[in-house]
């Protein structure tokens, strides 16, 4: 089946540092990717997503690129901050046939940046 | 933005006890999840649906049951409730049009003692 890898668990930065958060995903189609984002006591939220090969997905300063030769969509941030601490999921998509869309998620990479 | 939402947010029950939790969401989506998020696993789904009446198997259906009355409502049922049920629950909705991106309740978290 389906499977993302999200090599980080825990990620701790300094304000100003730059992130980088590794996913890697396995999947039989063309996947949807996606970044999700949990604040504390928020469910998570959709921080963005890429549908195709190549095509970059952006917000908040936060930027991924859907890459189908290496299976990958790395989180990147050039400059965190405090109120980036969160929880951050990597998700695909595999809509199979539209009438049993789910999504696969990470286990999760928990940011905390110090200021 | 849609709007989802979950009751109780917090609730404690014994071993054996019966749990419902409820999720209401009011924008008219046709697609409605549970999921359970436990340190070390992240996100797993339980069960979904595409509308009133149906119900889909989802990833970690064991010891749940799932019930969807109404386009807006769906509910999670643990009739036997276990200690490795504790967890925080979250229920999510997505619309017909744009079926991927879900939208997340803020959550139940379940104890049981």
């Amino acid at each position: 089946g389906d499977s993302v890898t999200q090599t980080e668990g825990q990620v701790a930065l300094s304000e100003e540092d730059f992130l980088t958060i590794h996913c890697n995903y396995s999947a039989s189609g063309y996947p949807t990717l996606f970044w999700y984002v949990q604040y504390p006591g928020e469910g998570p939220q959709l921080l963005f997503r890429a549908s195709r090969d190549k095509e970059k997905g952006s917000s908040r300063g936060f930027e991924a690129t859907y890459d189908k030769g290496t299976t990958s969509f790395h989180l990147r941030k050039a400059s965190v901050q405090e109120s980036d601490s969160a929880v951050y999921y990597c998700a695909l998509s595999d809509l199979g046939g539209g009438s049993n869309a789910k999504l696969t998620f990470g286990k999760g990479t928990k940011l905390s940046v110090k200021s | 933005e849609a709007a989802v939402t979950q009751s109780p947010r917090n609730k404690v029950t014994v071993t054996g006890g019966n749990v419902t939790l409820s999720c209401r969401q009011t924008n008219s989506h046709n697609y409605m999840y549970w999921y359970r998020q436990d340190t070390g696993h992240g996100l797993r789904l339980i069960h979904y649906s595409y509308g009133a009446g149906n119900l889909q198997i989802g990833d970690v259906p064991d010891g749940y049951k799932a019930t969807r009355t109404t386009q807006e409502d769906f509910f999670l049922l643990l009739e036997l409730a276990s200690p490795s049920q504790t967890s925080l629950y979250f229920c999510a909705s997505s619309d017909g049009a744009n079926q991927d991106t879900q939208y997340f309740g803020p959550g139940t978290r379940l104890l049981v003692l």
